[in-house]
């Protein structure tokens, strides 16, 4: 297996609503990583988990909540989001190295806060 | 100034052209990553460098440290080729990096 699964792909929320993003590989990779993309822009780098630890959250507001359960899977729970934290939400994997050997990533959860 | 600049932002060409993307960095990094980016898509990693030349297929990515400097190229260019192609570095060093990406090139191969 050598993709990283991301449900759901879409997902409509109301700014009172709480909900969660899923990330799911089998690749063995021990670190894993939240990024947001706005349209025609590049990603932004929110968390990075290495051996399952928060190791970087880049000045993420706390309405964005990551955990990481187990080796395998990174979730990302949302609380009282706003219009403007509507994005593509990647989720990415790689190998614990200098570089980050084996970089996958996901296909996204499209986000829309109405 | 952007740490990570691409040149250049967009890209028009007929098929079967050979496409040349330039990616600099202005810091030290511990590897140089192209990715491929399809419209409303995810992201696709095509190559990783630390040093030298890569080939996979019709893509080739080189990388100077000395001056900086990463191309990624393109031979023989298809319509399905066309899509956002993005330099991205590590540059904490060590352990779990996120990447710090260009602003990506907008490809398009008309056939």
């Amino acid at each position: 297996d050598t993709e990283v699964t991301q449900t759901p792909k879409h997902l409509v929320m109301g700014m009172t609503n709480k909900k969660s993003l899923k990330c799911e590989q089998h690749m063995g990779h021990r670190a894993m990583y939240w990024y947001k993309q706005k349209a025609k822009k590049p990603p932004e780098l929110m968390f990075v988990y290495s051996y399952e630890k928060l190791s970087i959250n880049e000045s993420v507001p706390s309405r964005f909540s990551p955990e990481c359960p187990n080796s395998s899977l990174l979730n990302l729970h949302l609380h009282a989001l706003q219009p403007e934290d509507s994005a593509l939400y990647l989720c990415a994997s790689s190998q614990v190295s200098a570089g980050g050997v084996g970089y996958t990533f996901g296909s996204g959860t499209r986000l829309t806060v109405v | 100034k952007n740490e990570v600049e691409q040149s250049p932002q967009n890209l028009t060409a007929q098929e079967g052209e050979f496409i040349t993307i330039n990616c600099s960095y202005s810091v030290g990094i511990s590897a140089l990553h192209w990715l491929q980016q399809h419209p409303g898509g995810g992201i696709v990693s095509l190559f990783m460098l630390s040093s030298g030349k890569k080939k996979h297929g019709r893509l080739i990515a080189t990388i100077n440290i000395q001056e900086k400097h990463s191309s990624l190229h393109i031979t023989a260019s298809h319509p399905r080729d066309s899509a956002v192609y993005i330099c991205a570095v590590t540059i904490r060093g060590g352990g779990a990096d996120g990447l710090t990406f260009g602003k990506g090139t907008h490809l398009i191969i008309q056939p």
